[in-house]
């Protein structure tokens, strides 16, 4: 079964720091790029960023940009979110999602994760 | 950045309705547009791909189209499980989300 697995989401102050991870399984992990999406409470959907294949290509939203680095390992099938200079606003339930083709331009996702919650609050 | 707009945000209707939900681009995009479903507390599920292409899985009941900067989805005989909120997308935009509520 094709499957990704977050975590390491907690309450965290304003200006703190966090790395949440997302385990793979199920599918050949270093076949494709994948995709982290946040979602605030009762809120809409958010890309934040993204990591080609081997790791040496990645992208951001501006919201997180200089704030946040994705990373991969594929000798462990996990992707990776450092997340540095947390605000209010980064609050959300972030997701790693798969891809559904290989194409490094592929944005559209068709596995998804539950979620780890991320709370900034003082 | 190209902006995707989604009408109506809100949406009442019944078992057995047709539903069109539109999803306009701030100016032309290509066919990699793509159609969501969500339940609350669930993650997002692909319902359709490339603008058009329904994904395995879905039920024939959900039919996406357009081109330029206009495009549709549509649920055809709407089911008591349709009762959700719905996402387009392009690369990076998501749509703000149409919530379809049981009238």
């Amino acid at each position: 079964e094709v499957q990704l697995v977050e975590s390491g989401g907690v309450v965290v102050h304003p200006g703190g720091s966090l790395r949440l991870s997302c385990a793979a399984s199920g599918f050949s992990f270093d076949d494709y790029a994948m995709h982290w999406v946040r979602q605030p409470p009762g809120k809409g959907l958010e890309w934040v960023s993204l990591i080609n294949r081997d790791g040496r290509s990645t992208y951001y939203a501006d919201s997180v940009k200089g704030r946040f680095t994705i990373s991969r390992d594929n000798s462990k099938n996990s992707l990776y979110l450092q997340m540095n200079s947390l605000r209010s606003e980064d609050t959300a339930l972030y997701y790693c999602a798969k891809p559904k083709g290989d194409s490094p331009a592929d944005y559209q996702m068709d596995v998804w994760g539950k979620g780890t919650t991320v709370t900034v609050s003082s | 950045d190209i902006q995707m707009t989604q009408s109506p945000s809100t949406l009442s209707a019944s078992v057995g309705d047709r539903v069109t939900i539109t999803c306009r681009a701030s100016q032309s995009i290509s066919s990699w547009l793509a159609w969501y479903q969500q339940t609350p507390g669930k993650a997002p599920n692909l319902l359709i791909y490339k603008t058009s292409s329904l994904e395995s899985g879905v039920p024939s009941r959900f039919s996406g189209s357009g081109s330029g900067t206009e495009f549709t989805l549509t649920i055809n005989s709407l089911q008591p499980e349709d009762f959700a909120t719905y996402y387009c997308q392009h690369y990076r935009t998501f749509g703000q989300g149409t919530k379809v509520e049981i009238k």
